[in-house]
């Protein structure tokens, strides 16, 4: 299976840009995907296709990357955005999770 | 609006089965792959299977293929997933997901998901 690699944890100033990082272990093209979760939440979808933001999501929340390496940033960061980030990968099967990047606001 | 309205908490003992529905409304899901995804207390997300409710065909990761079962029944718009012989690491929250536009073909990128079921598996 495809392994994603997140860094565990943030803590950014409001204001601030942050970009959290995403590494497969093996090629997706741009089938990358980054979705928020907060506490008690579901999962939302904010990129997908590796660039595209979703429809409603603000336009903060930008990503880049191709193959296997990943970005998602936030410029800037607000109070709201605290939360967990995940990426996703649907380039090979079984599709295949991050385990989180946790973002603080200081 | 498109809403997945999960059941309620389980609570199961090691050995039995529980089985959750994800009842969808605003969409129809025949025109869509059900996604179950599950996360574990403090973890991740993992994905369990898909099915395509149009045709009952799925698909399972291959850790679960002997422990959960995808089914859908299109006449009340709900899908459903059975969990057998419960183990205490099967304690997770169990989420549906689909995907409600359908982007250059990938029906994985999951942008309706329900409010996420918990099942705990305690003797």
């Amino acid at each position: 299976d495809t392994v994603l690699t997140q860094s565990p944890a943030l803590a950014v100033s409001p204001g601030e840009r942050v970009t959290i990082s995403c590494r497969a272990s093996e090629s997706v093209s741009t089938g990358m995907h980054w979705y928020q979760q907060k506490p008690g939440q579901q999962p939302k979808l904010l990129i997908y296709g590796a660039s595209n933001l979703e429809s409603g999501v603000p336009a903060r929340f930008s990503g880049s990357g191709s193959g296997t390496d990943f970005t998602l940033t936030i410029d800037p960061v607000e109070a709201d955005d605290t939360a967990t980030y995940f990426c996703q990968q649907s380039w090979n099967d079984p599709p295949t999770f991050g385990a989180g990047t946790k973002l603080e606001l200081k | 609006e498109v809403q997945l309205q999960q059941s309620g908490a389980e609570l199961g003992k090691p050995g039995t089965s529980v089985k959750l529905s994800c009842k969808v409304s605003g969409y129809n899901i025949r025109n869509t792959y059900m996604h179950w995804v599950n996360q574990r207390p403090g973890k991740g997300l993992e994905w369990i299977g898909r099915i395509d409710p149009a045709n009952g065909n799925t698909i399972y990761a291959e850790k679960f293929k002997s422990k959960a079962t995808l089914t859908a029944d299109t006449s009340s718009n709900t899908a459903y997933m059975q969990l057998s012989q419960l183990k205490s690491d099967d304690t997770a929250i169990y989420f549906c997901a689909i995907p409600l536009i359908i982007r250059g073909g990938d029906y994985y990128v999951m942008d309706a998901w329900g409010q996420g079921a918990s099942v705990t598996v305690s003797s």
